[in-house]
């Protein structure tokens, strides 16, 4: 079967930094795609990664390793408006997103 | 950037009455439109699938019967809940996007359904 795996829950002190991780075991591989979600909104675009390497984009970098399946998002200087829930999705060999079930990232001041 | 629209924002229905929510896309053309329950501290859950001018794909334990959709244009999907029951009551998101290559899907801001 197919496989998203992600921790439920982090928890981070502002201005530090957080990395989450994300495993996965898909048939097929056609990127792989982080989103934030507030609670009670629509999840909203982050990043995507279809080759191996990170990238970054602002306080924000996403990193891949197709071979271990395997990604994680790095999260800087943080701020307490990014306690969301954090979820990983990847496109399988039809192009159909499969999710996991989101990491709830807290913040403390 | 790409825009999708949901409407309503929030609806409060009685138990057994039907509720319609309709999903469009702004400034572009979604051949494919998905449609997610996600239930409180819970991740997103695809219902189905649904492709401009045929039937939409169910996943499994989905009630076809029960949740109707109709993706009759390019920008517009719609979702009836039929016979709403306290239940179905959940947090419905579309998202559109191009199939076969497209790296996002374009998320509406979803709707808070509650069924009494």
């Amino acid at each position: 079967g197919q496989n998203i795996d992600q921790p439920t829950e982090m928890t981070a002190t502002e201005g530090a930094i957080v990395q989450i991780n994300c495993t996965y075991q898909t048939s097929g591989f056609n990127g792989l795609f982080w989103y934030q979600q507030h609670a009670g909104e629509a999840p909203t675009f982050l990043s995507y990664n279809v080759l191996d390497g990170l990238e970054e984009k602002g306080r924000f970098s996403s990193f891949l390793s197709r071979s271990k399946g395997y990604s994680y998002l790095l999260l800087k200087e943080l701020q307490m408006k990014d306690s969301a829930s954090y979820l990983c999705a990847v496109k399988d060999s039809n192009y159909q997103l499969i999710w996991g079930a989101g990491t709830k990232l807290i913040i403390k001041p | 950037g790409a825009v999708v629209s949901q409407h309503p924002s929030w609806v409060i229905c009685k138990s057994g009455t039907s509720v319609k929510i309709e999903c469009r896309s702004l400034d572009f053309q979604a051949t494919t439109m998905f449609w997610y329950r996600q239930f409180p501290k819970q991740s997103l859950m695809l219902m189905a699938t649904s492709n401009e001018g045929s039937k939409a794909t169910y996943e499994q334990g989905v009630e076809k019967d029960k949740f109707l959709i109709n993706h009759a244009s390019l920008t517009l999907s719609t979702l009836t809940v039929t016979s709403a029951h306290p239940e179905d009551s959940s947090f419905y998101i579309c998202s559109a996007g191009v199939p076969m290559g497209s790296y996002e899907q374009y998320f509406g801001p979803g709707t808070r359904l509650t069924v009494t």
